[in-house]
């Protein structure tokens, strides 16, 4: 079975743009989370997506956003980006939900906004 | 305030050397996983842990839930330089929660 993949890999804004980063999870998982991962505050929760509806939410402003298509496929979007918005984001991917099974995940893709 | 707290941040030792990393917390978890995170890349799950005093094996890696599921160990045995990498603690209290994650034990083998 193919990994989670994620796209892009890298990418490079300044602040104010908006970005939208993508997830394609292991086939037949339904569950698809969103993490950000930063040297200071570790992971951090984002956002669940379960067969297209929002299951969970973390702490993060309105600015972060995201959705689920019918394939399970997810996307994350970040508005009028920050600085402090540069961050390694991780998707994971499972069967039933992030609680009900193992998770796994891509190999992220690092934003970097000047 | 963190509800995973990971110690040591930072451990670097010898190969063939015997550590131990823990995870801890004032809240009780239905559940614990951990995970290796290498440079580049996603965490890749090692083992989760659901029963209190419950201990795994994974090859030389040992990894034990507090009775009370406060809190965790992860043992490694004879250490590799493949050990290397950041091992992160994640845990849900309740079954509906979002999962949390420790900052991580950043550990490198010296050869």
């Amino acid at each position: 079975k193919a990994g989670v993949t994620q796209t892009p890999r890298y990418l490079i804004k300044t602040r104010g743009q908006q970005v939208t980063l993508s997830c394609s999870p292991i086939s037949g998982h339904r569950s698809v989370s969103w993490y950000q991962q930063t040297p200071g505050q570790g992971l951090q929760f984002l956002f669940e997506y379960f067969s297209e509806t929002q299951r969970n939410k973390g702490n993060f402003p309105g600015r972060f956003s995201g959705r689920q298509f019918s394939n399970s496929r997810s996307e994350m979007n970040v508005s009028t980006l920050e600085l402090g918005d540069s961050a390694l984001y991780l998707c994971a991917s499972s069967p039933m939900g992030s609680n009900n099974g193992n998770q796994y995940f891509g190999p992220g893709t690092r934003l970097l906004v000047l | 305030t963190q509800l995973l707290e990971q110690s040591p941040q930072f451990l670097s030792i010898q190969e063939g050397e015997n550590l131990t990393v823990y995870c801890n917390s004032s809240s009780v978890f239905s559940s614990l996983q951990w995970y290796r995170q290498e440079p580049g890349e996603g965490p890749v799950l090692l083992v989760t842990v659901v029963t209190g005093g419950e201990v795994k094996k994974l090859k030389r890696l040992t990894f034990q839930f507090g009775d009370a599921r406060k809190d965790s160990s992860l043992h490694i045995t004879a250490a590799q330089p493949g050990d290397t990498g950041l091992y992160l603690c994640a845990g849900n209290m309740n079954r509906d929660d979002k999962i949390i994650f420790g900052k991580g034990t950043r550990l490198h083998i010296l050869p």
